[in-house]
């Protein structure tokens, strides 16, 4: 079944200490998202992909960062999580920019913070 | 700027009770406008969509209709199962200034049914 696949599922990372997070899709999807959803919140939006081109959300932190090095993969890399980053962390795909198409969605990382 | 406003939960219903969860948008386009639904534990899926004024999204027995008069995308079902517990998202998509669209989420609805 095409799909969008995030690793790890779990995530415990120490306060200041980088950690990656990854999002494979077999959809062949142009855009992927990264969203960040805390409890009882809706997902809110880190930054987006369009094929290579990056699109960063005017309120998402420095400490994020994000890679794509093919269709498939993306990559959200967190350079010195604070306790505040503690949530779940959701990858997206949409088959292209437009507002008739459904994104899907992956299981989401849930990362914590010590 | 856009945004979507959904009924506070949580909602508690009984098994086979009528369920409605309100949403409401404003925007400054002609969005497309979803529901998306989230399980424990896993990511949100796409529960039924509209992209125009009147049509109506309907999937397992959930169904919403676009009112652009009245700016909303009200989630209905006609007798709820114990299976239908979870968050509800209603969210909508529309064209920015530049060609491009970002989208919008309201904060969710958790529906908790009993047996």
């Amino acid at each position: 079944d095409a799909m969008v696949i995030q690793n790890p599922r779990y995530q415990v990372t120490q306060f200041g200490k980088p950690v990656t997070l990854s999002c494979s899709q077999t959809l062949n999807h142009n855009v992927m998202y990264w969203y960040q959803q805390k409890s009882s919140q809706a997902p809110k939006l880190l930054f987006h992909y369009y094929d290579k081109d990056f699109n960063n959300e005017a309120d998402t932190p420095d400490n994020f960062q994000s890679r794509r090095p093919n269709t498939s993969f993306c990559f959200l890399d967190i350079r010195s999580p604070g306790l505040g980053d503690a949530a779940m962390y959701l990858c997206a795909t949409g088959g292209n920019i437009s507002p008739y198409n459904e994104q899907f969605f992956g299981p989401g990382t849930r990362l914590t913070v010590l | 700027g856009d945004s979507v406003t959904q009924m506070e939960g949580p909602v508690t219903l009984s098994e086979e009770a009528f369920l409605t969860i309100n949403c409401t948008y404003t925007a400054t386009g002609y969005p497309s406008l979803f529901w998306y639904v989230q399980y424990p534990g896993e990511g949100l899926q796409l529960l039924l969509k509209a992209t125009k004024a009147d049509d109506k999204g309907s999937n397992k027995g959930f169904e919403a209709t676009y009112r652009k008069e009245t700016t909303s995308f009200h989630l209905e079902k006609g007798s709820v199962q114990v299976s239908d517990s979870a968050v509800y998202f209603c969210a909508l998509s529309d064209y920015l200034s530049g060609g491009s669209y970002i989208p919008t989420f309201g904060r969710g609805t958790s529906l908790i049914v009993h047996p």
